[in-house]
């Protein structure tokens, strides 16, 4: 079964410029996380979707984000315009079940490490 | 707010040195309590999931723990492919999973 991919492993660019990261979750996960980690922090939650809902956008930092999930597979985080504090790694994890009150299991991508010069 | 806080930051053990690594958590009814291992350059790979106190996981070397306060993962006679960051994480709400900044684990020959 493959695992969460992510695409591209590595981006950089120029302040002010967009750049848009792609998710596909794992084949069946209605719930899908993105997630950051800035230089020396921990990893921190932006947003969860299910299916093509946001559930929890509470962690975006800006309005310079956007995430959407077309049709509820794969999803995209747009950050335009990007901003030197943007760099760091952005994962995305997706789950089976994401019921309240659960705790179910995220499974990880193995990440896009972005640098904004 | 939700925190984590793991310790050591970093730890060096020599092959076959067992010892453990504590995690932590201040969460507001707390769902599951994760740990997962992270290598250079890749994601979180998960590891387990514990869900009450006094609940313990298995897997090879890895024994997780979890107390009303913290977690322990303990290893057992380590190996230099256990050398890796380890990842703990805890969620108290509705799916969102609040991180530690891990531990650094070094296993040398």
């Amino acid at each position: 079964e493959a695992g969460v991919t992510q695409f591209p492993s590595h981006s950089v660019i120029e302040k002010g410029q967009t750049v848009t990261l792609r998710c596909d979750p794992i084949s069946g996960h209605d719930n899908l996380y993105w997630y950051r980690r800035v230089m020396g922090k921990e990893i921190k939650f932006l947003l969860h979707f299910v299916k093509e809902s946001k559930q929890d956008e509470s962690g975006m930092p800006n309005n310079r984000f956007l995430a959407e999930r077309t049709g509820g597979t794969y999803s995209t985080l747009k950050v335009q315009p990007a901003e030197l504090e943007d760099s760091g790694v952005y994962f995305c994890a997706s789950s089976l079940y994401g019921l309240a009150g659960g705790a179910d299991t995220q499974y990880f991508g193995p990440g896009t490490r972005l640098t904004v010069l | 707010e939700d925190q984590v806080t793991q310790s050591p930051e970093a730890l060096r053990l020599q092959e076959g040195e067992s010892s453990s690594l504590n995690c932590s958590y201040t969460v507001s009814g707390l769902r599951g309590l994760f740990w997962y291992r992270q290598d250079p350059g890749k994601g979180p790979e998960f590891l387990f999931t514990l869900y009450s106190a006094g609940e313990e996981k298995e897997k090879e070397r890895l024994k997780a723990t979890l107390t009303k306060k913290e977690s322990f993962l303990h290893i057992t006679a380590p190996k230099p492919e256990d050398s890796a960051t380890y990842l703990c994480a805890a969620s108290g709400g509705y799916q969102k999973v609040t991180f530690g900044t891990g531990t650094k684990l070094q296993v040398i020959p």
